[in-house]
């Protein structure tokens, strides 16, 4: 089984700020990779795919980066509706989500 | 505008089954893979089943083998997880989403980024 791990958690930033998440999946995914944004009491929403994709729609602000086994998912200039938890997910080998990042407001 | 609208939770008791439901619709179901995906309360994201698009390839996380099992109707462009054995640490949201829809040379990923989910149903598993 693949396992993924995200750093930090929680992050607080404040508003403007570059806020940058690290993901690690314990072997080699290629770009399989994918970025997910959710708020609370809602469902996920794909930001991000294939490591660097941006979903048609989402924010430029939204970034990543990576291949192999270590990705990074970048908000340039964080806003007051990015605060949400982020998740990667790998799915060269099923499926497997990382724990998530909470991101709030300084 | 695409809608997933699931159905089907509940409160159950350990050991007993529920079947879920999840309606589609505003795309053509029968081209995209479909996936479950839970979350207990107040924890992360797990992934429990994936299913392509015309059954041919269906999936299941470990520790849902054996008990869970998915399936799809694409005449009626719904899909379904049918969950038996269950346990209290089955207790969560359960979502339904779709996959991007991700092909390549005619063949499709089997299993692909989902960017389309349902609000998800509460599944309670308690005596």
């Amino acid at each position: 089984d693949i396992q993924m791990t995200q750093s930090p958690s929680p992050l607080s930033a404040s508003v403007g700020d570059r806020v940058t998440i690290t993901c690690q999946a314990s072997q080699d995914i290629s770009n399989y990779l994918n970025w997910y944004q959710q708020k609370p009491g809602k469902a996920p929403k794909l930001l991000i795919y294939d490591a660097s994709n941006l979903v048609t729609g989402v924010p430029s602000r939204f970034s990543g980066s990576g291949s192999g086994t270590d990705f990074t998912f970048t908000i340039s200039s964080l806003q007051p509706e990015d605060i949400a938890t982020y998740y990667c997910q790998q799915y060269d080998n099923l499926i497997t989500f990382g724990p998530g990042t909470k991101v709030d407001i300084k | 505008e695409v809608q997933l609208v699931e159905s089907g939770g509940g409160l159950v008791k350990p050991g007993g089954s529920l079947r879920l439901s999840c309606a589609a619709s505003g795309f053509t179901f029968s081209s995209y893979n479909m996936n479950w995906v839970r979350q207990a309360p107040g924890k992360g994201l797990e992934w429990v089943s994936s299913i392509n698009s015309d059954s041919t390839y269906i999936y299941y996380a470990d520790s849902m083998k054996g008990r869970f099992t998915i399936s799809r109707d694409n005449a009626k462009n719904s899909l379904y997880l049918q969950m038996n054995s269950l346990r209290a640490e089955d207790t969560a949201v359960y979502f339904c989403a779709r996959g991007l829809g991700l092909c390549s040379g005619g063949s499709c990923y089997p299993i692909q980024p989902m960017n389309y989910w349902g609000q998800g149903t509460l599944v309670t598993v308690s005596s």
